[in-house]
């Protein structure tokens, strides 16, 4: 049974960064056919996914992909060493206010099918 | 980007009701859709993918159906725990998008 336990501040202060790890137990971050997301929810934007990290065995490489609307101050890292992944969302502002959760997509066509439990992050100085 | 909406924002419905919401999208997304109920303070639980295949663990009184950029979710008779809030998604291409949901109430 895939697990993502999340894990990170509550509270960012404007103009820092929001810094969120994702530790999973049950599959691998370094897995050939998966992907590891975030997606965050506010209720202005309602579900908005952010980005996703995965390494593909055939070219020993790590991909990310990310949203246009954060690209330039987003960055998904994995862990191997920890088998987790993390967010880190530079430069924050009130409208990064939102649940954050990290998810597996066990392929690109396939659903979000694990999901963490969720961590509101606030931004308020 | 590709727009998901979906309507109603809101129903009200009974135990034991029949119950559909529909997701269109902007463009073709061919069979790549994906449904998922979410309850207050709980993520997302995925039901429904590839637009008509059943997630492990679901009950079959969920049924979806569609293709291209019309979908429906189709509830056949409502449990008091089906009431929550109901999102599509679209996974043909990136960025994934989500519709707005719909807030599924008891009457």
């Amino acid at each position: 049974q895939v697990q993502l336990q999340q894990s990170g501040p509550g509270l960012v202060k404007p103009s820092q960064t929001l810094s969120l790890t994702c530790a999973i137990s049950g599959d691998s971050v370094s897995s050939n056919s998966a992907a590891w997301n975030w997606i965050r929810q506010s209720p202005s934007r309602g579900l908005e996914w952010l980005g996703r990290t995965y390494y593909r065995s055939y070219t020993s490489k790590w991909y990310n992909d990310y949203a246009v609307s954060v690209k330039s101050r987003i960055t998904i890292n994995p862990d191997t060493a920890k088998n987790q992944f993390s967010l880190q969302l530079n430069s924050v502002t009130l409208e990064d206010t939102a649940v954050y959760y990290c998810a597996r997509a066990i392929s690109n066509w396939y659903p979000l099918d694990y999901w963490g439990q969720g961590t509101l992050v606030t931004v308020s100085s | 980007d590709i727009q998901m909406t979906q309507s109603p924002s809101s129903v009200s419905a009974s135990v034991g009701d029949r119950v559909t919401i529909t997701c269109r999208a902007s463009q073709d997304i061919s069979s790549w859709l994906a449904w998922y109920q979410q309850k207050p303070g709980k993520a997302p639980k995925v039901l429904l993918y590839a637009a008509s295949s059943l997630q492990s663990g679901v009950p079959s009184r969920f049924s979806g159906s569609g293709s291209g950029t019309d979908f429906t979710l189709t509830i056949s008779s409502l449990q008091p725990e089906d009431f929550a809030t109901y999102y599509c998604q679209q996974a043909n291409s990136f960025p994934y998008t989500f519709g707005q949901g719909t807030k599924l109430e008891i009457k």
